[in-house]
């Protein structure tokens, strides 16, 4: 099974901010690597899949780079509903998601 | 408009069984892999188990199998995960979502709401 880790866990940040999360794989998943977002109560988000490719009607401040087995997604500056926990999921084998980020408020 | 309902959660005893139901509509249902994923309290998310197109091929959770049994009626455009001997352990709302292909690569487009299972005597 591949193995997915975030770092960080959490982080504060105010709005304007740039923030970045990082996700690294167990062993190499070429780009098939998706970020979500989830907020409390609601179901997940999709982002970006394949790596960098941003989901439709998803705002330009979200990017995602990275292929192998090191990924990153930025936000090029937060806004107040950016406020989640994020996940990393790779899409090469079974699936797996990483243990997420909240990104809470400064 | 893609809509993912699920239905057929609540509080059950431990060893007890439990099935869930997501009716999809919005979309020709036949033609995507689907998934079910977990969302324990304080825990992140968990994949559960994916079905193929026709239902010939299923994977699990190591954590689920042999008590679980995802299946899918394609003329109800339905998906269902049969739960049984649930522990504490599967307490979480459980999501089901839409695979974008019919094959590994592809992210989860569309989510349900969620169902939540409480298992607890």
């Amino acid at each position: 099974d591949i193995q997915m880790t975030q770092s960080p866990s959490s982080l504060s940040a105010s709005v304007g901010d740039r923030v970045t999360i990082t996700c690294r794989a167990s062993q190499s998943i070429s780009s098939y690597l998706n970020w979500y977002h989830q907020k409390p109560g609601k179901a997940p988000k999709l982002l970006i899949y394949s790596a960098s490719s941003l989901q439709s009607g998803v705002p330009s401040r979200f990017s995602g780079s990275g292929s192998g087995t090191d990924f990153t997604l930025t936000i090029s500056s937060l806004q107040p509903e950016d406020f989640a926990t994020y996940y990393c999921q790779q899409s090469y084998s079974i699936p797996s998601f990483g243990q997420g980020t909240k990104v809470e408020i400064k | 408009e893609v809509q993912l309902v699920e239905s057929g959660g609540g509080l059950v005893q431990p060893g007890g069984s439990l099935r869930l139901s997501c009716e999809a509509s919005g979309f020709t249902f036949s033609s995507y892999w689907m998934h079910w994923v977990r969302h324990a309290p304080g825990k992140g998310l968990v994949w559960v188990s994916r079905i193929d197109t026709d239902g010939s091929s299923t994977n699990y959770a190591d954590s689920v199998k042999g008590r679980f049994t995802i299946s899918r009626d394609n003329a109800k455009n339905t998906l269902y995960l049969q739960m049984n001997s649930l522990r504490a352990e599967d307490t979480a709302v459980y999501y089901c979502a839409r695979n974008l292909g019919y094959n590994y690569g592809y992210p989860f487009d569309y989510w349900g709401q969620g169902a939540l299972v409480t298992v607890s005597s």
